[in-house]
């Protein structure tokens, strides 16, 4: 089983619609990163977050520590947004080595 | 520059071939890593410098693959007779002391012959 399940691989949604990735995992963290990649390999670091919730524009972030769940929302989705997005967590302990699920891969359909 | 470079940032290899693929951090990032990432999967850990320390060097696929940081900043992925099967994403990512948010370079995607 891996460290970290995401949830849905691939989704496909209108412009316009509410969009929530969800990331489970299944061991100790110090924090937990959401990543966005384009076709292309360039990772761009979304949000960083280690406990509630984090806003940025039409992106929302929550984790909950006690269940080991995090969750991205895209509000008002617009076809800029398809990418993959891929949930990451730094191991707690150590040096901040990170794992990470494999990712979704959104389409926003004009 | 203000980001983290990678360069090639495309490498066609044939098989048997030797590639060396670098990575250029922000200024005054200590931790430096590198991941591979297949098509279709999640980036997987390679190896992990701090400073011109190589602290952890487990993710290594095979001893085909050599990873150097020689004065705690730019780095080097070398892969020695390259297969089919190393052909995939190459990340490197560095973060500042004592910080979890690690920044991510564009990749050099290599494909091997």
């Amino acid at each position: 089983k891996n460290e970290v399940e995401q949830s849905p691989q691939n989704l496909t949604a209108q412009e316009g619609e509410f969009i929530t990735i969800n990331c489970s995992y299944s061991v100790g963290i110090s924090a937990l990163h959401w990543l966005q990649q384009h076709p292309g390999g360039g990772i761009v670091s979304l949000f960083m977050l280690s406990s509630g919730k984090k806003k940025h524009g039409r992106l929302i972030a929550t984790i909950n520590i006690q269940e080991k769940h995090s969750s991205l929302h895209i509000t008002a989705s617009h076809p800029r947004d398809s990418a993959v997005y891929i949930c990451a967590v730094v191991l707690s302990g150590g040096y901040q080595k990170v794992t990470f699920g494999i990712g979704t891969k959104l389409q926003v359909i004009p | 520059g203000a980001g983290v470079s990678q360069s090639p940032r495309y490498k066609v290899a044939k098989r048997g071939q030797d590639v060396a693929l670098r990575c250029d951090p922000i200024s005054g990032h200590v931790s430096l890593f590198w991941y591979q990432q297949a098509l279709g999967q999640g980036p997987e850990f390679l190896t992990y410098f701090q400073n011109e320390a190589q602290l952890d060097k487990s993710g290594l696929p095979s001893d085909r693959f050599f990873a150097e940081r020689p004065e705690g900043s730019v780095s080097t992925l070398k892969i020695q007779r390259t297969q089919q099967e190393d052909s995939a994403v190459y990340l490197c990512a560095g973060s500042g002391y004592a910080h979890n948010e690690q920044f991510f370079g564009p990749g050099t995607r290599l494909t091997v012959l």
